[in-house]
This record gives C-alpha cells, sequence and structure tokens, in this order.
C-alpha cells in the first residue's frame, strides 16, 4: 500500500550527540513536512519542502536541518540535541502545492534524549 | 506560525451521545480546514475537510461546519462510539502550511 515510512520508530540518543530521524513516501507527493509534537500538545511544524524547495518556519531552531536528496526520501538532522528536543517527530506528505490537499502523516518517531 | 485553538481540552461523552469537537483560528486568509483523529502512539489520521467556500460538508457519522464571519470550525461526531476516544485536532492551510490547534481529548464512557 502507498505510505508514509518513518524509521526508526523510536531513537535513543545521547545530549549533544547527533541524530538523523529518516521518512519515505511511495505517494510520490510533492510536499513534505516534518513535525514536532511533544507530549499533549499539537504538532509544530518546523519545515517543509516542495520538491526541494525548502522552507523553514521562523521559530525553528537552528539546531534542526533537514534534507530531501529525491522525491521519495526526507531527513531530519538534530545536530546537538538537548533534552528539551525528546519528542514525537511526524513526518507527513501532500499532493500539491498550493494548499488545499490532504495531509498523510507517517506514524511518527518518538525521539528520546539522555 | 498561526494560531489555530480549541475551546475545550477534554469532553467526555456517553457512548451513542453526539459530541461536538470546536476549534478558532486566526488567519482569514486560511482557505483549507482538515480535522485530524489521533490514538495514542501513532500519527493524526485524516478525518474530514472543508475548503473555505463551503459551510458544511457531511462524512460518514462526521460532519464540519466552517463560520468564516467568526473564524470557527467545529466537528460533530453522530452517534459517538468506544472507537472514537482519541486526541481531535483541527488544522488550517495556508500555501503550503498546515496549523494545528491545541487538540480536544475525547473520552466515550460505555
Amino acid at each position: 500500500d502507498a505510505m508514509v515510512i518513518q524509521n526508526p520508530r523510536y531513537q535513543v540518543t545521547q545530549f549533544g550527540k547527533p541524530v538523523t530521524l529518516s521518512c519515505s513516501q511511495t505517494l510520490n507527493h510533492n510536499v513534505m513536512y516534518w513535525y514536532q509534537q511533544k507530549s499533549s500538545q499539537a504538532p509544530k511544524l518546523l519545515f517543509h519542502y516542495y520538491d526541494k524547495d525548502f522552507n523553514n518556519e521562523a521559530d525553528t531552531p537552528d539546531n534542526f536541518q533537514s534534507r530531501r536528496p529525491n522525491t521519495s526520501f526526507c531527513f531530519l538532522d538534530i545536530r546537538s540535541p538537548g533534552l528539551g528536543d525528546a519528542a514525537m517527530y511526524l513526518c507527513a506528505t501532500s499532493r500539491v502545492a498550493g494548499g488545499g490537499d490532504e495531509q498523510f502523516f507517517g506514524p511518527g518517531t518518538r525521539l528520546t534524549v539522555l | 506560525g498561526e494560531s489555530v485553538g480549541l475551546h475545550l481540552p477534554t469532553l467526555s461523552v456517553q457512548e451513542g451521545d453526539n459530541s461536538i469537537i470546536n476549534c478558532a483560528y486566526s488567519n482569514s486568509a486560511s482557505d483549507y480546514f482538515i480535522w485530524y483523529k489521533q490514538e495514542s502512539g501513532k500519527g493524526p489520521q485524516f478525518i474530514i475537510d472543508i475548503r473555505s467556500n463551503m459551510d458544511k460538508r457531511q462524512g460518514q457519522r462526521v460532519t464540519v461546519l466552517l463560520n468564516k464571519t467568526v473564524k470557527h470550525l467545529s466537528l460533530q461526531i453522530a452517534a459517538t462510539q468506544p472507537g472514537d476516544s482519541a486526541v481531535y485536532f483541527c488544522a488550517e492551510n495556508t500555501g503550503n502550511q498546515f496549523y494545528f490547534g491545541t487538540g480536544t481529548s475525547l473520552t466515550v464512557i460505555p
């Protein structure tokens, strides 16, 4: 089935140790998103790609970076994770630019920072 | 980011009753809205959407109402079932960006 896949589902890292989260999609969607969701809070948009065009939210910390090497894959790099970065990280896709089209979410990667 | 808020953080309903979850949004330029259901440990799941040129849309057991005058969105769930227990988020869309509301935790009492 076409879907949004996130690996790993659970990631444990040490304070300050770089970590990369992965997302892939078989939907061939143009737009890919990364969200951070902390416990009992709404998902917060970090950035999105429309094709290779990267769009950073104004309040996304510099500690968070992203790469999209091709249509199917998108990576979230956290350069120096702090305790406050422990959260669920959600990847999503949508078909078209300009909005007005449903987002499809992956199952998320839960990041623990020790 | 945009401000999309929910009026009630928790809601408990009896099985079989109807549920109404409310949401206020702040960007009058938003032209597309989605309601999501999120169960514990899972990603948000699409329930129903509505475009800004509509004021009502119905799905299976769910109805979304949009009032652009007061920038208010609601989700109505008919004959609520235990499987409906989850957190519900509204999201507004402007351009390529989606902004989520705070979320309402719905508990269905058998």
